[in-house]
């Protein structure tokens, strides 16, 4: 079966507080890529970054990092010093081997960050 | 500017009711897909297609229909048969097919009164 899973529904924090957002994700594959997209208020979901299975070098863009990790099958988003502008609900998603577009998606996680 | 537009944003439809959404894309992408979001579900397949005047069920067809009739547009029409239409609905095309990267309209949300 193929799988992503972000337990953490809701998350609360304080503006400037680092946050953490899990994902986990399960595959037979050893090919296949992992993303992570941002759901702001408007609806559309926009692109945050894509790994394929081959490369698990972490990765840092400004205050965004992802911790890619094939031992525990986690592909972690973390959020330094978060802003208000960071509110938005956050999908991890699997695109198995040779799939197009066909992606899996977790269930979200909604980050609500207070002034 | 290139992208996705989907319309109408906000739909309300009577139960029995056929209703159509349209998703029309300048990215010159080939495939298309449309997914259907529901709180603390994530996001669902519905069809997609490759190709124009091909299309493919995805994981929750049912009580939906597409057509491709032309490069830029995929239109779906959610029918009197799907059970539980009321949801947000999210066209997207796929950018790059090596790697999946896909690129969103900014959503339909339909609700049946």
């Amino acid at each position: 079966a193929q799988k992503v899973t972000q337990a953490q529904t809701e998350i609360s924090v304080v503006e400037k507080e680092d946050v953490t957002l899990d994902c986990v994700y399960e595959t037979r594959d050893t090919t296949y890529y992992l993303f992570w997209y941002k759901q702001p208020p408007s609806g559309e979901l926009v692109f945050l970054i894509r790994r394929n299975s081959f490369d698990e070098q972490n990765e840092i863009s400004g205050r965004y990092s992802w911790n890619f990790q094939k031992s525990t099958s986690s592909f972690n988003f973390t959020i330094t010093a978060s802003q208000v502008v960071d509110s938005a609900v956050y999908f991890c998603a699997l695109r198995p081997y040779n799939q197009g577009g066909k992606l899996i998606f977790g269930q979200g996680t909604e980050l609500s960050v207070k002034p | 500017d290139g992208g996705i537009t989907q319309s109408p944003k906000y739909l309300f439809r009577k139960e029995g009711q056929n209703v159509t959404l349209s998703c029309e894309q300048n990215l010159n992408h080939d495939a298309m897909y449309w997914y259907r979001q529901d709180p603390g579900q994530g996001l669902r397949l519905i069809y997609y297609s490759q190709i124009v005047n091909d299309f493919q069920k995805g994981d929750i067809a049912e009580g939906y229909s597409v057509s491709r009739e032309k490069k830029e547009s995929f239109p779906l029409t959610v029918t009197s048969a799907q059970k539980n239409p009321t949801a947000f609905y999210l066209c997207a095309s796929l950018g790059d097919r090596n790697t999946g990267e896909l690129f969103f309209g900014e959503g339909s949300r339909l609700t049946v009164l």
